[in-house]
């Protein structure tokens, strides 16, 4: 069985420029979540989709950052404009079942550098 | 404010003695804990995990215990190995709410 995908692994950009990150689930994991892991720190959650539908969205900062997860699949993480700040690694991750106790299947991870 | 708390940073053991990573949280609504395992440049994998109702889990070299009047839960790696070194994280959650990460504590076995 094919593990959660992401890419780019690495990504270098200017700050105030546009990026965006791709996740692509395990293969029939309706509930997928992007997190942000700093150095040093644990993973963070940006958003969590059940299908594709933004459950819990808390924690993305809107004005920047923005999720799309069309047709329940794939997802996209975008942030626009950039900040030094931002520098950090992206995780994705899926669990198949909708709410309650999932253990979460993690991608490899994007790792952003803002210069 | 800190919900799930890894007070070592890191931890160094022989092969084949016991590791011990330990793991405190304060949020007394958390009923579900688990441990991811983390290599560099991958992303985390699951271990193991326990629910509120137990207070030990095993699984093969892994045990999880939970000392809920404490907050307290331990992860038990017996025997240790060198491929055991890697980034252990805590992880909680209560009903359906998100998973709530510690900081993590770097495991280093010694051949």
């Amino acid at each position: 069985e094919a593990g959660v995908v992401q890419s780019p692994r690495y990504k270098i950009i200017e700050k105030k420029q546009p990026v965006a990150f791709w996740c692509n689930p395990i293969s029939g994991h309706n509930t997928l979540y992007w997190y942000l892991q700093n150095l040093g720190q644990g993973p963070e959650l940006l958003i969590r989709y059940e299908n594709e539908e933004a459950v819990d969205d808390s924690q993305l900062p809107k004005d920047r950052f923005s999720a799309e997860r069309l047709k329940g699949v794939d997802s996209t993480l975008k942030i626009q404009p950039a900040e030094l700040g931002d520098s950090a690694v992206y995780l994705c991750a899926s669990s198949p079942r909708l709410a309650g106790y999932n253990e979460q299947f993690f991608g490899p991870g994007t790792r952003l550098t803002v210069l | 404010d800190q919900q799930v708390k890894q007070n070592s940073p890191s931890l160094s053991v022989q092969e084949g003695r016991i590791s011990i990573l330990n793991c405190d949280y304060t949020n007394s609504m958390f009923d579900y804990f688990l441990w991811y395992k983390k290599y560099p440049a991958e992303g985390p994998t699951f271990l193991i995990s326990i629910s509120s109702i137990k207070d030990k889990n095993e699984d093969g070299r892994f045990t999880v215990f939970l000392n809920k009047s404490a907050k307290h839960l331990s992860l038990h790696i017996v025997p240790s190995q060198p491929g055991d070194s890697a980034v252990y994280f805590c992880a909680a959650q209560g009903g359906s709410e998100k998973l709530v990460f510690g900081k993590g504590t770097k495991l280093t076995v010694n051949p």
